[in-house]
């Protein structure tokens, strides 16, 4: 059963701020939500995750709702090496990492 | 973040050889890795996760026998593919994680494309 449902792709102007939105509304107290990209041919890379409070580092922000139902993640402003599979993952914090169908970010020049 | 660097990148063996693929965590030590497989325009699917010092714990429907892996120390672990065929040709990532520590991110290797001809 998937934990998480997000938007099979997306499109974002180059230089604009791309939203993923993820739904995660069976979310339990302890788990977090989890944010990875994968570039093509590449190993995945960690973003950024939260619990409940929003989170901004060098890469983005996560937004989680009140509720923790949903959450989006925010590239403030989006370059062409932004063009990636993103992975919003729910999970305890010591748990494996189980992927997703993610959404394809395109990032439009 | 953390460095998890994978070797070799990409490797072609023949049928029925076997091909070792190892995963190191240069900055950190690892209590716990993690092997994946990806087939081409499919998400990771996870195959093991292994921690330091004890027996991997396969996923279901993954031959423990096929694939060995071993984790010797925090810093290495090691998937071995016995007897490949070409139908074990994929890109196979290792993760690492230092579970029970304060930040418990997981950190990906670059991933090795393996072809079996």
């Amino acid at each position: 059963d998937a934990k998480t449902t997000q938007p099979p792709s997306m499109d974002c102007a180059e230089g604009r701020a791309a939203n993923l939105p993820c739904n995660h509304s069976t979310i339990s107290g302890n788990e977090y939500v989890y944010w990875y990209r994968q570039i093509h041919s590449q190993g995945p890379q960690y973003i950024i995750h939260g619990l409940k409070n929003n989170e901004t580092n060098e890469m983005a922000s996560l937004i989680i709702t009140e509720d923790r139902k949903s959450s989006t993640l925010i590239l403030p402003h989006a370059t062409l090496r932004d063009t990636a599979v993103y992975y919003c993952i729910v999970k305890n914090r010591d748990d494996k990492i189980i992927f997703g169908k993610g959404t394809r970010l395109h990032i439009l020049p | 973040g953390a460095v998890v660097s994978q070797h070799p990148s990409w490797v072609i063996c023949k049928s029925g050889t076997s091909v070792k693929i190892e995963c190191r965590s240069l900055d950190f030590q690892a209590t716990t890795m993690f092997w994946y497989r990806q087939f081409p325009k499919q998400s990771l699917m996870l195959m093991a996760t292994s921690n330091e010092g004890s027996k991997a714990t396969y996923e279901q429907g993954v031959e423990k026998d096929k694939f060995l892996i071993n984790h010797a120390s925090l810093t290495l672990s090691t998937l071995t593919v016995t007897s490949a065929h070409p139908e074990d040709s994929s890109f196979y990532i290792c993760s690492a994680s230092a579970f029970g520590q304060e930040n418990t991110e997981a950190f990906f290797g670059q991933g090795t494309r393996l072809t079996v001809v």
